[in-house]
């Protein structure tokens, strides 16, 4: 069974810190994506990550897919209370299915 | 607004009981897959269906069926209930048979067992 860790798991930080969470797994990915979270809502892809090494930004956000497909990483900077919610990575396997990670909660103070 | 729409948004019922729960992909999705969250485990894979097929099945107790009909919309059948079934239910939809693309969620559809 593949597996997907998260860390960590929970984070508070005050507004205009940087931050990263980390996605690791032992299994190797075909791609990897992130989701964001937010209280009643379900989940919303943030990005898609395909290629290991890549490196994608989205605006304050920047995501990592580690060389060997296993790990991502998303580093937020100068957080804003808006960032608040549940993080959530997901490996696509080399079958049908998407593997979520436990999400790492990220609250945001102003 | 995903495009997706799950019903019930709540729903209480008692041990022992069976509860279906509804989904309705996006517009123009043939995938659709379930999901279940709770707080200590988070979101656990039990379903995949495309076009009217089951893809692939995760972790879903023999408690539990699903089906995707003719005109695309899914229900997942909990039967049996027990108090550990109390979690949120997720339907997501992709236009892919693979896990290649995104996937757009509903709102989902909070269970819990008394």
């Amino acid at each position: 069974t593949q597996l997907l860790e998260q860390s960590p798991q929970f984070l508070s930080i005050q507004e205009g810190e940087n931050l990263t969470v980390y996605c690791n797994s032992s299994s190797v990915f075909s791609s990897l994506q992130w989701y964001r979270q937010e209280p009643g809502e379900g989940p919303v892809l943030l990005v898609t990550v395909v290629t290991g090494g890549e490196v994608k930004k989205l605006k304050r956000l920047t995501f990592q897919f580690g060389d060997a497909r296993k790990d991502s990483s998303l580093h937020i900077t100068a957080a804003q209370p808006g960032d608040t919610g549940l993080y959530l990575c997901a490996g696509a396997d080399y079958g049908q299915n998407f593997v979520f990670g436990p999400g790492t909660r990220l609250s945001v103070l102003p | 607004d995903s495009g997706v729409t799950q019903t019930p948004k709540h729903l209480i019922t008692a041990t022992g009981q069976r509860v279906t729960l509804r989904c309705s992909p996006r517009s123009g999705d043939l995938s659709v897959y379930w999901y279940q969250q709770s707080l200590d485990q988070g979101l656990q894979f039990l379903i995949h269906y495309y076009n009217g097929e089951e893809r692939a099945k995760g972790n879903i107790l023999e408690r539990f069926s699903a089906q995707q009909f003719p005109d695309l919309h899914s229900e997942l059948n909990l039967s049996s209930l027990e108090l550990g079934d109390s979690a949120l239910y997720f339907c997501a939809s992709s236009v892919l048979a693979t896990n290649t693309g995104e996937l757009f969620f509903g709102e989902g559809s909070r269970l819990t067992v008394l």
